[in-house]
């Protein structure tokens, strides 16, 4: 699990409702990603941070914000514009590449719209 | 950009038979290439990556993977495999420069029987 923590493991979201999904590394990594899958389709880029207090959008942003306050923290927030959440969301972080230039996974959130 | 291909959904291996797992890629000069392994419910495990040097990459688990630039493929394999093989594999790409996100493919799904 490579030291990154996703919380909660399963989450439950009502129409309308924002939800936050957390993130945290203790690996001392400067990039984070966050990445969706659904059966099928493999794992989708949503955002991804290569520093503190910056971030990217991935192939998939709409309904989806986040932010990078912290090194250590990369939050995502799965808003009400989100129209299709049910997903399995996962946390990678890497170093500064190079030779170091695999992604650690947490273990996943699952996320289910009721 | 970058993109991956894994040709087979489902591959099918007696317990003991050699396995092999089919990637093939697609990016600017020379890649990074990734192999990761995924059990149910649960994140992504790093098994072995490509990033210069010795074709032939061994990994984790008695797994290894043969680059071939002319081909541009990354298959996975292994001599002998387990009923505990049995899981969902995914490859992926990034190019050399940066710390930019992995490029995943849809995955394969490897089922060992006894």
């Amino acid at each position: 699990d490579g030291g990154i923590t996703q919380s909660p493991k399963y989450l439950f979201r009502k129409e309308g409702q924002n939800v936050t999904l957390s993130c945290e590394q203790n690996l001392n990594h400067d990039a984070m990603y966050w990445y969706r899958q659904d059966p099928g389709q493999g794992l989708r880029l949503i955002y991804y941070s290569q520093i503190v207090n910056d971030f990217q959008k991935g192939d998939i942003a709409e309904g989806y914000s986040v932010s990078r306050e912290k090194k250590e923290s990369f939050p995502l927030t799965v808003t009400s514009a989100q129209k299709n959440p049910t997903a399995f969301y996962l946390c990678a972080s890497s170093g500064k590449g190079g030779r170091n230039t695999e992604a650690f996974f947490g273990q996943g959130t699952r996320l289910t719209v009721v | 950009a970058q993109s991956v291909a894994q040709p087979e959904d489902q591959v099918n291996v007696a317990e003991g038979n050699p396995l092999t797992v089919k990637c093939t890629y697609s990016v600017s000069g020379n890649p990074y290439l990734f192999w990761y392994v995924q059990y149910p419910n649960r994140g992504l495990q790093f098994l072995l990556k490509y990033i210069t040097g010795d074709n032939l990459v061994k990994g984790s688990y008695g797994f290894e993977a043969e680059f071939n630039k002319s081909q541009t493929s990354f298959h996975l394999k292994k001599p002998s495999a387990l009923v505990s093989d049995s899981a969902l594999y995914f490859c992926a790409v990034r190019p050399p420069s940066g710390n930019t996100p992995l490029v995943f493919g849809k995955g394969t799904r490897l089922s060992v029987i006894a």
